[in-house]
């Protein structure tokens, strides 16, 4: 199975700073296509996790302009800019190369 | 706008079965392959299933491989997970999720979720 290890465990961030979640595979989840099949989500405080980057670095429907998406093949990242009181919650990056799909174990980001 | 509704999620004694429906709208469901996503209480996300668009094809994690069967009625919009065999490690919420495989994933739209206990 390929692990997905996320860090830091948990974030707190000052209202209008930027805070990076990292994310790292097991195993390249570049496919020979040239697409990397890496995913972020978040799960708001009591809400269903909501799709947030597909793709390693393409923005979902919705999704605010200061989230990215970035990396390589293995080490991938989740930049927030100018962080809002919105933003909390617990992100996951997942991978969606092969079966098991599998999570990140997920990092809490708070606000200070 | 897509929305998935899940039901079915009761308390249950170990050993015994039950059956999550998800009702889908907003798409045309026959179209997109379906996926369930479990959350135990207070930990991380695990995916459980995923089935094609005709349901021709499934697919499982091995811990729930021979115990749960993930299906779909295409003519009333609905996926299915019967899950036999219950253990206390399968008490999670469960998630009904879709998407556009190989672009946004299995996972770029989800219900609200149903909880399944299982405890004697």
């Amino acid at each position: 199975d390929i692990v997905m290890t996320q860090a830091p465990l948990s974030v707190s961030v000052t209202p209008g700073e930027s805070a990076s979640i990292s994310c790292r595979s097991s195993k390249s989840l570049l496919h020979s296509n040239g697409i990397t099949y890496v995913y972020w989500y978040l799960q708001k405080p009591g809400k269903s996790p909501q799709l947030l980057i597909y793709r390693m670095s393409n923005l979902a429907s919705g999704v605010p302009d200061r989230f990215s998406g970035s990396g390589s093949e293995t080490d991938f990242t989740l930049k927030i800019s100018r962080v809002e009181a919105e933003d909390v919650g617990i992100y996951y990056c997942g991978q969606l190369l092969e079966n098991p799909l599998t999570f990140g174990s997920g990092t809490k980001l708070e606000i200070k | 706008e897509v929305q998935l509704v899940e039901s079915g999620g009761v308390l249950v004694q170990p050993g015994r079965s039950m059956k999550l429906s998800c009702a889908a709208s907003g798409f045309t469901f026959s179209s997109f392959p379906m996926a369930w996503v479990r959350q135990a209480p207070t930990k991380g996300l695990e995916w459980v299933a995923t089935i094609s668009t005709s349901g021709g094809s499934t697919y499982y994690r091995d811990s729930v491989k021979g115990r749960f069967t993930i299906s779909r009625d295409n003519a009333k919009s609905t996926l299915y997970l019967q899950m036999d065999s219950l253990r206390s490690e399968d008490t999670a919420t469960y998630y009904c999720t879709t998407g556009y495989p190989g672009i946004t994933g299995w996972f770029a739209y989800w219900g609200q979720g149903t909880l399944v206990t299982v405890s004697s």
